[in-house]
C-alpha cells in the first residue's frame, strides 16, 4: 500500500535533549512538508523540501532541522533550542508541483517534553 | 500576514439534520482553496481542492462552494451521519506562496445519534 508513515506515535523528551521524528513516504512524490499543530491553532509549516537534497524553512523553523537525503525520507530533528517543543507533529508529501495538489499526510508524532 | 478563519470552531448536530461551516480567506491573489477532513486517531484526507471562483464540488453528502471575490468557501453536510464527526480543515493558497498553505484551525463537527 501507498502511504506515509511517521514514527513514532508517542514521543517522551527531557529538557535538553534532541529527538528525530521519522518520515517516510513510498508514494513516490517528491515534495515533503513538516507541520506542527497546537491546540486550537492551524497547522504551522516548519520546513519544506521540494526535492532531495534541498529544503526551506516555513514559518516556524528555529529550534528545528531537517534533512533529505532520499526522496523517500525526510527526518525532522527537535533541538534543545525549540523552546516549546510540546506538540502534535504532521509529516505530509505532495507530487509534483503547485497549490492545487493534494497534500497527504502520515499519522502523526505527539512529543511531549517532561 | 494571510490569515484563514473558520466558524463556528465546534459544531453539534443531531444525525439526519443538514450543517454547514465557513472558511474565511484573503480574497487578493487566490490560487487554490482545499478543505480536508480529519477523523480523531486518523491522517487529514483530502475532501475537495477548488480554484475557479463560483466552483461547486460534491462528494456524496459533502458539497462545498467556492467565492473568490468576498473570500469564502462553505462546505455542506446533508443529512448527518456519525461517521461525519471529524474536524473538518481548509487551506489556502495564494499566487506568492510557492508549495505554502495557509491552514485555518478546523471546524469540529460532533453528530449527535
Amino acid at each position: 500500500d501507498g502511504g506515509i508513515t511517521q514514527s513514532p506515535k508517542y514521543l517522551f523528551r527531557k529538557e535538553g535533549q534532541n529527538v528525530t521524528l521519522s518520515c517516510e513516504q513510498n508514494l513516490n512524490h517528491d515534495a515533503m512538508y513538516w507541520y506542527r499543530q497546537d491546540p486550537g491553532q492551524g497547522l504551522r509549516l516548519i520546513y519544506y523540501s521540494q526535492i532531495v537534497n534541498d529544503f526551506q524553512k516555513g514559518d516556524i523553523a528555529e529550534g528545528y532541522s531537517v534533512s533529505r537525503e532520499k526522496k523517500e525520507s525526510f527526518p525532522l530533528t527537535v533541538t534543545s533550542a525549540q523552546k516549546n517543543p510540546t506538540a502534535f507533529y504532521l509529516c505530509a508529501s505532495i507530487s509534483g508541483a503547485g497549490g492545487a495538489n493534494t497534500q497527504y499526510f502520515g499519522p502523526g508524532t505527539r512529543l511531549t517534553v517532561l | 500576514i494571510l490569515n484563514v478563519e473558520q466558524s463556528p470552531q465546534s459544531l453539534h448536530v443531531q444525525e439526519g439534520d443538514s450543517t454547514n461551516f465557513t472558511c474565511s480567506f484573503p480574497s487578493s491573489n487566490f490560487y487554490a482553496l482545499h478543505w480536508y477532513r480529519w477523523e480523531t486517531a486518523k491522517s487529514p484526507e483530502a475532501l475537495f481542492v477548488m480554484t475557479l471562483n463560483g466552483d461547486e464540488k460534491k462528494k456524496g453528502r459533502i458539497s462545498a462552494t467556492l467565492n473568490t471575490k468576498e473570500g469564502y468557501s462553505y462546505l455542506y453536510i446533508k443529512g448527518s451521519q456519525p461517521e461525519d464527526s471529524a474536524t473538518y480543515l481548509c487551506a489556502f493558497r495564494d499566487l506568492d506562496s510557492n508549495y505554502q498553505l495557509i491552514w485555518g484551525a478546523g471546524t469540529k463537527l460532533i453528530i449527535k445519534p
